[in-house]
């Protein structure tokens, strides 16, 4: 089945700096890559989506890459800002059900 | 907007105990699902639901596990006798037919 690992766990950046979360998949099949945003005890907010026939998506300070080739998918956020500070989770959708395959998660830290 | 609503927003049940988790999806969706989160960990797929019927189930997914969707509006998670390791943060999503997931803000169960 499909597997999802994501890089790195703990990422720690200077307000106003880019951070980039990367992630991997297993299955070729997968077609759909969201991304989610979860703070302490909240569910995961979805942030932003790319759908495997686009190679990258943009929405003000957040954008997702896809190389469908290497089967890896990268979260950017520039500008960071202290509110961005959360646990954000990559996930893969395979099969005709679109259940979600969740990578390990990445704690970002935005530092003041 | 429509949300996913989730009742209790937290349980504390005796090992071997009977569990309901109770989901109202939003109301055009069609398809569901359970999901867990073990506290610090990723979120893992449970089921998913379509049509009256379990579409797909993950290894996590037993016998000790059931879901319900009784009277057209609750879609129930049931988990028959519980273990200690049960303890997790469940989180109900539903969807209309896009990919789009709506998650609900979970049931925090602490088995005791």
């Amino acid at each position: 089945g499909e597997n999802v690992e994501q890089h790195p766990s703990t990422l720690s950046v200077q307000e106003g700096d880019s951070a980039v979360i990367k992630c991997t998949y297993s299955d070729s099949a997968s077609n759909y890559f969201p991304w989610y945003k979860q703070e302490l005890g909240k569910r995961p907010q979805l942030i932003i989506d790319i759908r495997s026939n686009v190679g990258e998506k943009k929405d003000q300070r957040i954008a997702v890459t896809l190389n469908k080739t290497a089967k890896h998918f990268s979260l950017h956020i520039t500008e960071t800002q202290p509110e961005d500070s959360a646990v954000y989770f990559c996930a893969a959708s395979t099969g005709s059900n679109y259940q979600l395959i969740w990578g390990a998660g990445t704690k970002l830290i935005i530092k003041p | 907007e429509p949300e996913v609503t989730q009742t209790p927003s937290h349980q504390v049940t005796q090992m071997g105990q009977e569990v309901i988790l109770r989901c109202v999806p939003i109301s055009n969706h069609l398809y569901f699902y359970w999901y867990r989160q073990i506290l610090g960990q990723k979120v893992e797929f449970l089921v998913s639901f379509y049509n009256n019927e379990i579409s797909e189930k993950s290894e996590i997914f037993d016998d000790q596990f059931s879901v319900e969707r009784p009277d057209g509006s609750n879609f129930t998670l049931k988990i028959r006798s519980t273990k200690l390791e049960d303890s997790a943060m469940y989180f109900c999503a539903s969807r209309v037919s896009g990919n789009t997931i709506y998650f609900g803000e979970g049931s925090w169960l602490t088995v005791v």
